[in-house]
């Protein structure tokens, strides 16, 4: 079955990008949406924002203009880019494949934690 | 943006029991709420899709009622497996898709 696994940095300097990859497995991306979303202990869950297969994109207005999510078909990949970082940006992320219409997340990735300190 | 607001935040419920959990949204968002289930250090999981579908594989156990602003998420003989964090997200308006603030099922 389809499966998403992250990866990435799991350390971030204050001010820098944070670049993590999704890789989607046993299926292809194609004719999907795709999501990042990260969960902190302060904020919880916080939808980040999608991609389509296509490459056109949504973003979280209160992230937008730091963010780019973007998508390889060749390789089966999408992924996240988060610049100019903060201690807020500490969190655990998530990527996953969201189904439009409804706009659930029907299948998630383990997550990866990246902290954000000097 | 649309708040989500979960009640309880916490809750104690034995095996066997009956839980039900509240979601209730600022504004109304008919039917474009979806519930997930989030056992600790693992991802969240589906459970419940437009307020009331039950995703393919969930015990039907499980299953979510409402529409407008307020919505329910009924664990009919809660079991063993079942105690996590549960999150309701509404997609109402995209693209500001919000989470509520989690509602943890406990042992009593």
């Amino acid at each position: 079955q389809v499966q998403l696994q992250e990866s990435g940095p799991g350390l971030v300097k204050p001010s820098e990008t944070l670049s993590l990859t999704c890789t989607v497995s046993g299926g292809s991306i194609s004719r999907y949406y795709w999501s990042w979303i990260r969960q902190t202990p302060g904020k919880g869950l916080e939808w980040i924002g999608y991609i389509y297969y296509s490459g056109s994109t949504n973003y979280n207005p209160s992230l937008k203009s730091r963010v780019t999510i973007s998508v390889d078909t060749s390789k089966n990949q999408f992924s996240l880019e988060l610049s100019s970082v903060t201690a807020a940006d500490t969190a655990v992320y998530y990527c996953a494949k969201a189904t439009s219409g409804y706009w659930y997340f029907d299948l998630w990735g383990r997550g990866t934690l990246v902290t954000v300190s000097s | 943006d649309i708040q989500m607001t979960q009640s309880p935040s916490s809750l104690s419920a034995s095996v066997g029991d009956r839980v039900t959990i509240t979601c209730r949204a600022s504004q109304s968002i008919s039917s474009y709420l979806n519930w997930y289930q989030q056992e600790p250090g693992k991802a969240p999981k589906l459970l419940i899709y437009a307020a009331s579908s039950l995703q393919s594989g969930v015990p039907s156990r499980f299953s979510g009622s409402g529409s407008g602003t307020d919505f329910t998420l009924t664990i009919s003989g809660l079991q063993a497996e079942d105690f996590a964090t549960y999150y309701c997200q509404q997609s109402y308006s995209t693209p500001r898709l919000t989470f509520g603030g989690g509602t943890k099922v406990e042992i009593k």
